[in-house]
């Protein structure tokens, strides 16, 4: 079963927007992940957050971790084009976090 | 620029043929993992394999096998090609964290 879950599916924004998506996962985790891909190409990391920090900050990008609310957020700041891509939250699963277990997505279109 | 290399980048083949999906690493990376993506994008995972000689199904169920004899190697087989088979298959691998993935393998089978 999938262990995180984005939404919303897919997103639209203007060039120069911020961008806000949000991932939501079902057990304890050890750090979570966010990775984008392009094109249906490989998955590129973007940035890892650890289950005791709240905010990490990469560039302009923002992630957010909220393990209350089993909830993470990633933000992308003043978007451009090169920004349209896929974008998949992760969390390693398993007795040695052998698996690493994504989500569904959400794709982002910026438009001109 | 991550050194994981999967070939063919595109396979089209007949249903019934046996098929090999080769993904390779340099990074020196205990871990790897083969995915399946759907066209709507969803990454399942079919395999993994935390060193040399241990290999794992994934949550999805698959019809592939696996081996893992060399480190830096972890192959995929398909007995026999079905049309339900065709679909994106992306091989990755991770040192302590972050997975390095290679570029995929778009499988069609006719």
């Amino acid at each position: 079963s999938q262990q995180g879950e984005e939404d919303p599916q897919a997103l639209s924004i203007q060039e120069g927007e911020n961008a806000t998506m949000n991932c939501s996962y079902k057990t304890s985790i050890n750090n979570l992940q966010w990775y984008r891909q392009n094109s249906g190409r490989g998955l590129v990391h973007l940035i890892l957050i650890r289950s005791n920090e709240r905010e990490k900050h990469s560039g302009r990008l923002r992630v957010t971790l909220d393990t209350s609310k089993k909830s993470s957020s990633l933000l992308i700041t003043a978007s451009r084009a090169a920004d349209t891509a896929s974008y998949f939250c992760a969390t390693p699963q398993g007795n040695r976090d052998d698996k690493i277990i994504f989500g569904k997505g959400t794709r982002l279109h910026i438009l001109p | 620029e991550a050194d994981i290399y999967q070939t063919p980048r595109y396979l089209v083949i007949g249903t019934g043929k046996k098929i090999t999906l080769e993904c390779s690493q340099t990074m020196g990376h205990d871990k790897m993992y083969w995915y399946q993506q759907d066209p709507g994008m969803e990454l399942h995972l079919i395999h993994y394999s935390y060193g040399v000689n241990s290999t794992e199904k994934g949550d999805l169920s698959s019809e592939s096998t696996v081996s893992r004899i060399r480190t830096e190697h972890f192959p995929l087989t398909l007995e026999s090609a079905r049309p339900s088979h065709t679909s994106q298959y992306l091989c990755a691998s991770t040192g302590f964290f972050e997975a390095f993935f290679g570029q995929g393998t778009r499988l069609t089978v006719v």
